[in-house]
């Protein structure tokens, strides 16, 4: 069972659009993190969010992890093909075990 | 953030047999972690591995199936046994980071079985 329910499944945008990606849980997390994963590659971390309400920016990327941190988004903006990818949201628990959602399968079409 | 290798990068094998996998890692961590990954869908933990205790499993996931190694704060190893094609996936080690909750990944073992 994942905590964590992360939408849309898939998205396929041209270059140039925006982009939002959903991770929605009813449990808490101490943190949480987002992934991008590229074919034959493992998953890389993008950014750790770990205060409620908090926002980060890496470049044309945003997250926001939500007030009571039970869900977080990720925003891109103008997207380009080096961004297409899996993302993938992880959430913390007590133990040090992360907790994915079940990714988000993102085409940025030239 | 450490840098994570892993041995092989994929394999072909029959059915019935038993295949390790290889993870070494640039720094001594504490906490490594294993997970399993269908093609283009999410991860599944198998097992936490800390050096010098036994490998804690996940629901679903055996000793007698999937044993692990942890010899040192380096290097640990995970072996699939007596193997059939439902085995055939991804294969992923990580390392616990400095941020509680931050893993890093290796790049994965590419598992096939026919």
């Amino acid at each position: 069972t994942q905590l964590l329910e992360q939408s849309p499944q898939f998205l396929s945008i041209q270059e140039g659009e925006n982009l939002t990606v959903y991770c929605n849980s009813s449990s808490v997390f101490s943190s949480l993190q987002w992934y991008r994963q590229e074919p034959g590659e493992g998953p890389v971390l993008l950014v750790t969010v770990v205060t409620g309400g908090e926002v980060k920016k890496l470049k044309r990327l945003t997250f926001q992890f939500g007030d009571a941190r039970k869900d977080s988004s990720l925003h891109i903006t103008a997207a380009q093909p080096g961004d297409t990818g899996l993302y993938l949201c992880a959430g913390a628990l007590v133990d040090y075990k992360l907790s994915f959602g079940a990714g988000t399968t993102v085409t940025v079409r030239a | 953030s450490a840098v994570i290798s892993q041995k092989p990068s994929r394999d072909i094998c029959q059915r019935g047999t038993s295949l390790t996998i290889q993870c070494q890692v640039d720094s001594q961590v504490t906490m490594m972690f294993w997970y399993r990954q269908q093609p283009g869908q999410s991860l599944t933990l198998i097992a936490t591995a800390n050096q010098g205790s036994e490998a804690t499993y996940e629901s679903g996931f055996v000793i007698d199936k999937f044993p692990i190694s942890r010899p040192n704060l380096t290097f640990s190893t995970l072996t699939v046994s007596n193997m059939s094609p439902e085995d055939s996936s991804i294969y992923l080690c990580s390392v616990q980071g400095d941020t509680r909750g931050e893993q890093y990944f290796g790049p994965g073992t590419r598992l096939t079985v026919t």
